[in-house]
Protein backbone atom coordinates (compact mmCIF):
# COMPACT_ATOMS: atom_id res chain seq x y z
CA UNK A 1 0.00 0.00 0.00
CA UNK A 2 1.28 4.07 -0.67
CA UNK A 3 2.13 5.80 2.41
CA UNK A 4 3.76 8.78 2.63
CA UNK A 5 5.17 9.91 5.95
CA UNK A 6 6.32 13.27 7.27
CA UNK A 7 7.91 12.93 10.55
CA UNK A 8 8.57 16.19 11.64
CA UNK A 9 5.10 17.59 12.64
CA UNK A 10 6.45 20.89 13.17
CA UNK A 11 9.55 22.71 12.96
CA UNK A 12 10.63 26.65 14.00
CA UNK A 13 13.99 28.07 12.99
CA UNK A 14 15.49 31.67 12.40
CA UNK A 15 15.38 33.94 9.83
CA UNK A 16 18.52 33.10 7.29
CA UNK A 17 18.89 29.58 9.11
CA UNK A 18 18.37 26.21 6.48
CA UNK A 19 16.10 23.95 7.17
CA UNK A 20 15.07 20.58 5.96
CA UNK A 21 11.54 18.77 5.78
CA UNK A 22 11.86 15.20 5.09
CA UNK A 23 9.74 12.91 3.32
CA UNK A 24 9.40 9.30 3.30
CA UNK A 25 7.30 6.97 1.12
CA UNK A 26 5.78 3.63 0.31
CA UNK A 27 5.01 2.22 -2.82
CA UNK A 28 5.15 -1.15 -4.84
CA UNK A 29 5.04 0.51 -7.88
CA UNK A 30 8.19 1.26 -10.17
CA UNK A 31 6.08 4.64 -11.77
CA UNK A 32 4.94 7.28 -9.31
CA UNK A 33 5.58 10.62 -8.84
CA UNK A 34 6.33 13.14 -5.58
CA UNK A 35 5.22 16.48 -5.10
CA UNK A 36 5.60 18.88 -2.32
CA UNK A 37 2.96 21.78 -2.03
CA UNK A 38 3.22 24.57 0.33
CA UNK A 39 -0.01 25.57 2.48
CA UNK A 40 0.34 29.08 3.94
CA UNK A 41 -2.23 30.44 6.30
CA UNK A 42 -4.74 31.22 3.47
CA UNK A 43 -5.25 27.69 2.89
CA UNK A 44 -4.48 27.34 -0.82
CA UNK A 45 -2.55 24.71 -1.74
CA UNK A 46 0.77 26.14 -3.66
CA UNK A 47 2.83 23.60 -6.10
CA UNK A 48 6.22 23.72 -5.48
CA UNK A 49 8.19 20.55 -7.34
CA UNK A 50 6.67 17.64 -9.07
CA UNK A 51 9.36 14.38 -9.47
CA UNK A 52 8.75 11.00 -11.65
CA UNK A 53 10.28 7.81 -10.19
CA UNK A 54 12.65 7.70 -12.83
CA UNK A 55 14.45 11.16 -12.70
CA UNK A 56 16.62 11.10 -9.48
CA UNK A 57 18.29 14.29 -9.97
CA UNK A 58 18.00 16.76 -7.41
CA UNK A 59 16.94 20.24 -8.17
CA UNK A 60 16.96 23.44 -6.99
CA UNK A 61 14.89 26.60 -7.25
CA UNK A 62 16.05 29.74 -5.78
CA UNK A 63 16.44 28.47 -1.97
CA UNK A 64 14.67 25.66 -2.74
CA UNK A 65 15.86 22.24 -3.50
CA UNK A 66 14.66 18.42 -3.52
CA UNK A 67 16.82 15.30 -3.00
CA UNK A 68 14.81 12.60 -4.30
CA UNK A 69 16.84 9.09 -3.04
CA UNK A 70 15.27 6.02 -4.54
CA UNK A 71 17.39 3.44 -2.52
CA UNK A 72 16.11 4.99 1.25
CA UNK A 73 12.54 6.20 -0.66
CA UNK A 74 12.91 9.68 0.72
CA UNK A 75 12.32 12.92 -0.96
CA UNK A 76 13.45 15.69 1.08
CA UNK A 77 13.11 19.56 0.50
CA UNK A 78 15.74 22.29 1.65
CA UNK A 79 15.06 25.50 2.16
CA UNK A 80 18.91 27.86 2.24
CA UNK A 81 18.26 31.26 3.99
CA UNK A 82 14.66 30.76 5.36
CA UNK A 83 12.52 33.70 5.07
CA UNK A 84 9.44 35.12 7.53
CA UNK A 85 7.19 34.38 4.28
CA UNK A 86 8.39 30.48 4.51
CA UNK A 87 6.30 30.25 7.16
CA UNK A 88 3.39 27.92 6.36
CA UNK A 89 2.56 24.16 6.06
CA UNK A 90 4.74 22.05 3.88
CA UNK A 91 2.66 18.56 2.15
CA UNK A 92 4.58 15.81 0.42
CA UNK A 93 2.08 13.54 -1.55
CA UNK A 94 2.59 10.32 -3.77
CA UNK A 95 1.12 9.70 -7.07
CA UNK A 96 0.93 5.98 -8.35
CA UNK A 97 0.42 5.46 -12.22
CA UNK A 98 -0.65 2.47 -11.78
CA UNK A 99 -3.54 3.58 -9.69
CA UNK A 100 -5.73 4.32 -12.81
CA UNK A 101 -7.07 7.49 -10.99
CA UNK A 102 -3.71 8.93 -10.22
CA UNK A 103 -5.15 10.15 -6.51
CA UNK A 104 -3.10 11.65 -4.43
CA UNK A 105 -2.09 9.77 -1.12
CA UNK A 106 -0.46 13.23 0.87
CA UNK A 107 1.78 13.29 4.13
CA UNK A 108 0.25 14.84 7.34
CA UNK A 109 2.52 17.55 6.98
CA UNK A 110 5.11 19.71 8.36
CA UNK A 111 4.18 23.14 9.91
CA UNK A 112 7.71 25.00 9.31
CA UNK A 113 7.60 28.59 11.40
CA UNK A 114 10.39 30.73 10.65
CA UNK A 115 11.22 33.67 13.23
CA UNK A 116 12.43 36.79 12.39
CA UNK B 1 -1.91 25.77 -14.77
CA UNK B 2 -5.65 26.06 -14.37
CA UNK B 3 -7.91 28.62 -12.39
CA UNK B 4 -10.10 27.23 -9.84
CA UNK B 5 -12.68 28.82 -8.16
CA UNK B 6 -14.93 27.64 -4.84
CA UNK B 7 -17.96 28.39 -4.07
CA UNK B 8 -18.60 29.85 -1.38
CA UNK B 9 -15.17 30.20 0.14
CA UNK B 10 -16.51 29.43 3.75
CA UNK B 11 -19.37 28.84 5.49
CA UNK B 12 -21.03 28.65 9.32
CA UNK B 13 -23.71 25.86 9.16
CA UNK B 14 -25.85 24.46 11.75
CA UNK B 15 -26.09 20.71 12.57
CA UNK B 16 -28.53 18.87 10.38
CA UNK B 17 -28.39 21.13 7.53
CA UNK B 18 -26.93 20.72 4.21
CA UNK B 19 -24.10 22.80 1.75
CA UNK B 20 -23.45 22.60 -1.64
CA UNK B 21 -19.92 23.63 -2.80
CA UNK B 22 -19.15 24.28 -6.30
CA UNK B 23 -15.99 24.16 -8.00
CA UNK B 24 -15.76 26.02 -11.75
CA UNK B 25 -12.36 25.74 -13.83
CA UNK B 26 -11.50 27.89 -16.41
CA UNK B 27 -10.95 25.19 -18.71
CA UNK B 28 -11.66 21.72 -19.52
CA UNK B 29 -10.94 19.18 -17.16
CA UNK B 30 -10.04 15.59 -17.39
CA UNK B 31 -10.26 14.63 -14.05
CA UNK B 32 -11.71 16.13 -10.90
CA UNK B 33 -10.97 15.63 -7.36
CA UNK B 34 -12.33 16.67 -4.00
CA UNK B 35 -10.21 16.08 -0.61
CA UNK B 36 -11.24 16.83 3.00
CA UNK B 37 -8.86 18.60 5.34
CA UNK B 38 -9.88 18.43 9.05
CA UNK B 39 -8.61 20.94 11.12
CA UNK B 40 -4.85 20.42 11.37
CA UNK B 41 -4.56 17.50 9.07
CA UNK B 42 -3.79 16.30 6.04
CA UNK B 43 -5.77 16.21 3.03
CA UNK B 44 -8.22 12.59 2.56
CA UNK B 45 -9.32 12.22 -0.61
CA UNK B 46 -12.79 11.89 -0.37
CA UNK B 47 -13.66 11.03 -4.24
CA UNK B 48 -13.28 11.41 -7.74
CA UNK B 49 -16.25 13.04 -9.90
CA UNK B 50 -16.48 11.51 -13.15
CA UNK B 51 -18.52 13.27 -15.33
CA UNK B 52 -22.18 11.82 -16.47
CA UNK B 53 -21.75 9.03 -13.93
CA UNK B 54 -21.45 8.29 -10.23
CA UNK B 55 -18.97 9.91 -8.56
CA UNK B 56 -15.96 7.15 -7.21
CA UNK B 57 -15.93 7.26 -3.87
CA UNK B 58 -12.95 6.52 -1.40
CA UNK B 59 -13.11 4.10 1.67
CA UNK B 60 -15.12 6.14 4.67
CA UNK B 61 -17.12 8.05 2.39
CA UNK B 62 -20.49 7.40 0.93
CA UNK B 63 -22.62 8.98 -1.67
CA UNK B 64 -25.75 9.44 0.49
CA UNK B 65 -22.83 11.86 3.13
CA UNK B 66 -21.50 12.85 0.41
CA UNK B 67 -23.45 13.16 -3.27
CA UNK B 68 -21.10 14.80 -5.96
CA UNK B 69 -22.58 16.05 -9.34
CA UNK B 70 -20.22 16.50 -12.68
CA UNK B 71 -22.29 17.41 -15.35
CA UNK B 72 -19.44 18.92 -17.83
CA UNK B 73 -15.88 19.14 -18.28
CA UNK B 74 -15.32 22.39 -16.20
CA UNK B 75 -17.77 21.98 -12.83
CA UNK B 76 -18.66 19.91 -10.36
CA UNK B 77 -20.45 20.02 -6.97
CA UNK B 78 -19.85 18.58 -3.40
CA UNK B 79 -22.84 18.32 -1.21
CA UNK B 80 -22.33 17.99 2.59
CA UNK B 81 -25.28 16.56 3.61
CA UNK B 82 -26.96 16.25 7.74
CA UNK B 83 -24.06 18.22 8.89
CA UNK B 84 -22.58 17.79 12.44
CA UNK B 85 -19.65 19.84 13.69
CA UNK B 86 -17.21 16.94 12.77
CA UNK B 87 -17.78 17.74 9.27
CA UNK B 88 -15.85 21.48 9.92
CA UNK B 89 -13.45 21.16 7.78
CA UNK B 90 -11.62 22.73 4.10
CA UNK B 91 -12.85 21.09 1.20
CA UNK B 92 -10.86 21.34 -2.04
CA UNK B 93 -11.48 20.60 -5.40
CA UNK B 94 -8.16 19.49 -7.95
CA UNK B 95 -8.10 18.78 -11.61
CA UNK B 96 -6.49 17.49 -14.19
CA UNK B 97 -6.34 19.44 -17.39
CA UNK B 98 -7.11 18.07 -20.35
CA UNK B 99 -3.82 17.63 -22.46
CA UNK B 100 -1.57 17.72 -19.31
CA UNK B 101 0.41 14.89 -17.72
CA UNK B 102 -2.03 13.12 -15.07
CA UNK B 103 -0.11 13.78 -12.68
CA UNK B 104 -0.48 17.31 -12.78
CA UNK B 105 -3.18 18.74 -10.49
CA UNK B 106 -4.13 21.97 -9.14
CA UNK B 107 -5.89 22.61 -6.49
CA UNK B 108 -8.46 25.15 -5.77
CA UNK B 109 -8.69 27.76 -3.30
CA UNK B 110 -10.56 25.63 -0.89
CA UNK B 111 -14.20 25.82 1.30
CA UNK B 112 -14.13 26.80 5.07
CA UNK B 113 -16.90 25.05 6.35
CA UNK B 114 -17.76 25.24 10.02
CA UNK B 115 -20.49 23.32 11.54
CA UNK B 116 -22.14 24.08 15.03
Amino acid sequence: AQKVTQAQTEISVVEKEDVTLDCVYETRDTTYYLFWYKQPPSGELVFLIRRNSFDEQNEISGRYSWNFQKSTSSFNFTITASQVVDSAVYFCALSESTSGTYKYIFGTGTRLKVLA
Amino acid sequence: SAVISQKPSRDICQRGTSLTIQCQVDSQVTMMFWYRQQPGQSLTLIATANQGSEATYESGFVIDKFPISRPNLTFSTLTVSNMSPEDSSIYLCSVVKRGAGPYEQYFGPGTRLTVT
